[in-house]
């Protein structure tokens, strides 16, 4: 079965430390990941997906394959990243797209 | 305004009481999602449309119905099946189909059960 594993329920780290949040992922087939954040009292939205390859607020992930992970990292953290980080996987067949999340991790930056 | 209107943010329900809960989009999105989102247990999904008149049951579907009538409208109606309805719900949409399927999330709704 597909699966999105969030291993930390919480990260907590300085401000200017360097930020890596963890995602493993279970698929046989071709993946699809991205990751949303929710800042506080907003909208869950994108954050960044593997396919575009690229860095939003810092912000880069991944996808390696052999270990199936899809890890989040920023080199240094700021105040205004804490939220609550969610690791998702887009999978379907037949036309039928599903999008599977994980548990979320928040992060907290610590001034 | 682009976007998913969902209502109404916040519902209060006795036990035995069916509630529906209304998600709009003006996107001309395909595909419309259901999750359910609880501490610590991150969103799961209930059920999902690629396209209008069909749906299907997503993770924890029991206890739950909807209806896509419309390309823009995806109601999800909590019965009284449900056994623990009080979450947050989220609706969110997307063009559907695989390559970035990218979803767009609504404000969701609090549905608390007394």
């Amino acid at each position: 079965a597909q699966r999105v594993t969030q291993p930390e329920k919480l990260l907590s780290v300085f401000k200017g430390a360097p930020v890596e949040l963890k995602c493993n992922y279970s698929y046989s087939g071709s993946p699809e990941l991205f990751w949303y954040v929710q800042y506080s009292r907003q909208r869950l939205q994108l954050l960044l997906r593997h396919i575009s390859r690229e860095s939003i607020k810092g912000f880069t992930a991944d996808l390696n394959k052999g270990e199936t992970s899809f890890h989040l990292k920023k080199p240094f953290a700021q105040e205004e990243d804490s939220a609550m980080y969610y690791c998702a996987l887009s999978h379907g067949s037949g036309g039928y797209q599903k999008v599977t999340f994980g548990i979320g991790t928040k992060l907290q930056v610590i001034p | 305004d682009g976007g998913i209107t969902q209502s109404p943010k916040y519902l209060f329900r006795k036990e035995g009481q069916n509630v529906t809960l209304s998600c709009e989009q003006n996107l001309n999105h395909d595909a419309m999602y259901w999750y359910r989102q609880d501490p610590g247990q991150g969103l799961r999904l209930i059920y999902y449309s690629q396209i209008v008149n069909d749906f299907q049951k997503g993770d924890i579907a029991e206890g739950y119905s909807v209806s896509r009538e419309k390309k823009e409208s995806f109601p999800l109606t909590v019965t009284s099946a449900q056994k623990n309805p009080t979450a947050f719900y989220l609706c969110a949409s997307s063009w559907g189909g695989s390559g970035a399927n990218v979803l767009t999330f609504g404000a969701g709704s609090r549905l608390t059960v007394l």
